[in-house]
């Protein structure tokens, strides 16, 4: 069971806008920023976005990320093949026990 | 560029340690945290820990609390990763990642498979 909870799947089809949403907490993203990853099977993880809506360089701006109160969000327009992968959320978490959370993943799927 | 090189794959027996390294290259070691993620066959990322080069200081999830340990060697711009009483439930692809911020891991290591089995 995630701290941060995904939807487990999302699709689309090519040029299409698709969105996923991340919904946690006060003590992670209510008050902290969020991350976005994406990771294709059998590879690392790649950093998507930061800081709720920074995309590191060399991201395509069809890359999006949004936050408001304690749920995030991550857009894709545009979308293509290559899109196809898991997506991760993840922040810190102030509670007790602080320490980095993620969400369960979302497998997005390009029809 | 910067380059993080983990350690080769492990198989261990229940109740073993496995220490898994890191190497960081391309940048200075010391100005960047160093996190531990890992991921079972099929699973989510699960956060374990960090550790500051610079000064030493660690933070450990709680739930590896106790059984984890980071370390490093500043000459050799290496962390060290070490994960003691395993399980078979510790299976998994282990991951080093430079953290600038927190939760913010811009590279990532290519990942270091430990399966635990009798």
């Amino acid at each position: 069971q995630s701290v941060l909870t995904q939807p487990p799947s999302a699709s689309g089809t090519p040029g299409q806008r698709v969105t996923i949403s991340c919904s946690g907490s006060s003590s992670n993203i209510g008050s902290n920023t969020v991350n976005w990853y994406k990771q294709v099977p059998g590879t690392a993880p790649k950093l998507l976005i930061y800081s709720n809506n920074q995309r590191p360089s060399g991201v395509p701006d069809r890359f999006s990320g949004s936050k408001s109160g304690t749920s995030a969000s991550l857009a894709i327009s545009g979308l293509q093949s290559e899109d196809e992968a898991d997506y991760y959320c993840a922040a810190w978490d102030d509670s007790l026990n602080a320490y980095v959370v993620f969400g369960g993943g979302t497998k997005l799927t390009v029809l | 560029q910067v380059h993080l090189v983990q350690s080769g794959a492990e198989v261990k027996k229940p109740g073993a340690s496995v220490k898994v390294s890191c190497k960081a290259s391309g940048y200075t070691f010391t100005r960047y945290e160093i996190n531990w993620v890992r991921q079972a066959t099929g699973q989510g990322l699960e956060w374990m820990g960090w550790m500051n080069p610079n000064s030493g200081n660690t933070g450990y999830a709680q739930k590896f609390q106790g059984r984890v340990t980071i370390t490093r060697n500043t000459s050799i711009s290496t962390v060290y990763m070490e994960l003691s009483s395993l399980r078979s439930e510790d299976t998994a692809m282990y991951y080093c990642a430079r953290g600038p911020d927190t939760a913010r891991f811009d590279y990532w290591g290519q990942g270091s498979l430990v399966t635990v089995s009798s």
